[in-house]
């Protein structure tokens, strides 16, 4: 079974440009999360989508969107990049959010690189 | 707001001694509690987990953790550390009423000496 993968692995923008990444969940997993990891510090939780809706928001800008597709693939897009915006983006996969909080599978990520 | 705290940012051991990483969370109710390793360059592997019971808990690679309420700490251990340990490891609390949003700390890199 494949894990959960996400394209492009590495992307370089220039600051003011547009962003798109790409997450695919496990097989069977219904619930994705988008997590932005600066170098140097833990993962911050950006995101989190189930059913194609927003479960979840982090304190991140408006710059910052997602959506979830009904194959349960999602995108996260960022406008008006900016330099600080420069990190590893982590997508999470689970089976279904709820109280018992289940495992979260991570992807490789996508290291951005905004110059 | 949860938070988590992993007070030291590099450890450094000799191959085959024993390795204790430390994690205190702030939480304000019981918090679903994880350990996470990621390699250079690479996505995060869940080592092991905490949501109730018995607060030693066994997880992948010869980690353990203990969970200790009363100090709010989740340290991970391991008895003898092997070079391919040579990480960097996140400890992270899950919140319990909203999925699996997870707050991480700040890391600890392990570098392993031969």
């Amino acid at each position: 079974d494949a894990g959960v993968t996400q394209s492009p692995t590495h992307l370089i923008k220039t600051r003011g440009q547009h962003v798109t990444l790409r997450c695919s969940p496990i097989s069977g997993h219904k619930s994705v999360s988008w997590y932005q990891q600066v170098l140097g510090q833990g993962p911050q939780f950006i995101f989190q989508y189930y059913e194609k809706e927003e479960r979840g928001r982090g304190n991140f800008p408006d710059r910052f969107s997602a959506r979830q597709f009904p194959n349960y693939s999602s995108e996260l897009n960022v406008n008006a990049l900016l330099l600080g915006d420069s990190a590893l983006y982590l997508c999470a996969s689970i089976l279904r959010p709820g109280p018992q909080n289940t495992e979260a599978f991570f992807g490789q990520g996508t290291r951005l690189t905004v110059v | 707001a949860q938070s988590v705290t992993q007070p030291d940012i590099h450890i450094t051991v000799s191959e085959g001694a024993s390795l204790e990483l430390r994690c205190n969370y702030s939480y304000g109710a019981t918090p679903y509690l994880f350990w996470y390793v990621q390699s250079p360059g690479q996505g995060l592997q869940l080592l092991l987990k905490y949501f109730s019971g018995d607060t030693l808990v066994q997880g992948i690679k010869g980690f353990e953790a203990e969970f200790k309420r009363s100090q709010s700490s989740f340290n991970l251990r391991k008895p003898s550390v092997h070079w391919s340990d040579a990480a960097e490891y996140f400890c992270a609390v899950g919140e319990r009423a909203a999925g699996n949003k997870l707050t991480f700390g700040g890391g600890t890199r392990v570098l392993v000496k031969p």
